[in-house]
């Protein structure tokens, strides 16, 4: 139990287009879900937090007309990278907390998107 | 803000136990997490631990919170090569829901 899914594991794309990555609980459901973004060699950096039905809360530093975060189901929240640079080129990690009071700490990760901007 | 500190590498061979170290500096820390990542990979959360405990112990897993010292460690026992990953720790402070993670440690089994 627990899962948690992203889509896609892997994209390439050019410069000034936009990507979408999906981030689903597949058999849970998730009030907040959670972006992360891993540089190689390094530790996942918070983005953004996801609440089901509000608007996403952004970290210090992170644009949040860039990256846009929709959040439309307890089941489902998307990132939009926005006019990609290559400095935007990442490993982009989800997460996701069960919304049962018993595992309400428990935080479970998607397998991640790693993104290339040519 | 709060910091998580942890050493970069450990080496062991398959069969010793292994020993990842990490301190944090926020005394408000509620949740300590340990995750291992697999090259490519999201994370798998392994275990962890409420910030009132000592001792958490989970088959070959044993978390030990020092929480004067603001110290957390997992031990791995009998360490096969299926180990061999990225282990991060984490915390959750008080009030908040996301994770802070430490710079993870990268464990390698030689066999």
């Amino acid at each position: 139990g627990a899962v948690v899914s992203q889509h896609p594991s892997r994209v390439i794309c050019k410069s000034g287009t936009s990507v979408k990555i999906e981030c689903r609980s597949l058999d849970f459901q998730a009030t907040t879900m959670f972006w992360y973004r891993q540089f190689p060699k390094q530790s996942l950096m918070l983005m953004a937090t996801s609440n089901e039905g509000s608007k996403a809360t952004y970290e210090q530093g992170v644009e949040k007309d860039k990256f846009l975060i929709n959040h439309a189901s307890l089941t489902l929240s998307t990132l939009t990278v926005t006019s990609a640079h290559p400095e935007d080129s990442s490993f982009y990690i989800c997460s996701a907390l069960h919304k049962g009071q018993r595992k309400a700490m428990e935080q479970y990760f998607g397998p991640g998107t790693r993104l290339t901007v040519t | 803000g709060e910091d998580v500190e942890q050493s970069l590498f450990l080496s062991v061979r398959e069969g010793d136990s292994s020993v990842i170290n990490c301190t944090y500096t926020d005394s408000s820390s509620t949740y300590l997490y340990w995750y291992k990542q697999e090259p490519g990979a999201g994370l798998q959360l392994l275990t962890y631990i409420f910030s009132n405990m000592d001792m958490k112990q989970d088959q070959r897993l044993t978390v030990l919170l020092n929480k004067k010292d603001k110290h957390l460690s997992l031990r791995i026992a009998d360490t096969q090569t299926g180990d061999s990953a990225i282990y991060f720790c984490a915390e959750i402070e008080t009030g908040r829901r996301a994770l802070t993670f430490g710079s993870g440690t990268r464990l390698q089994v030689q066999p």
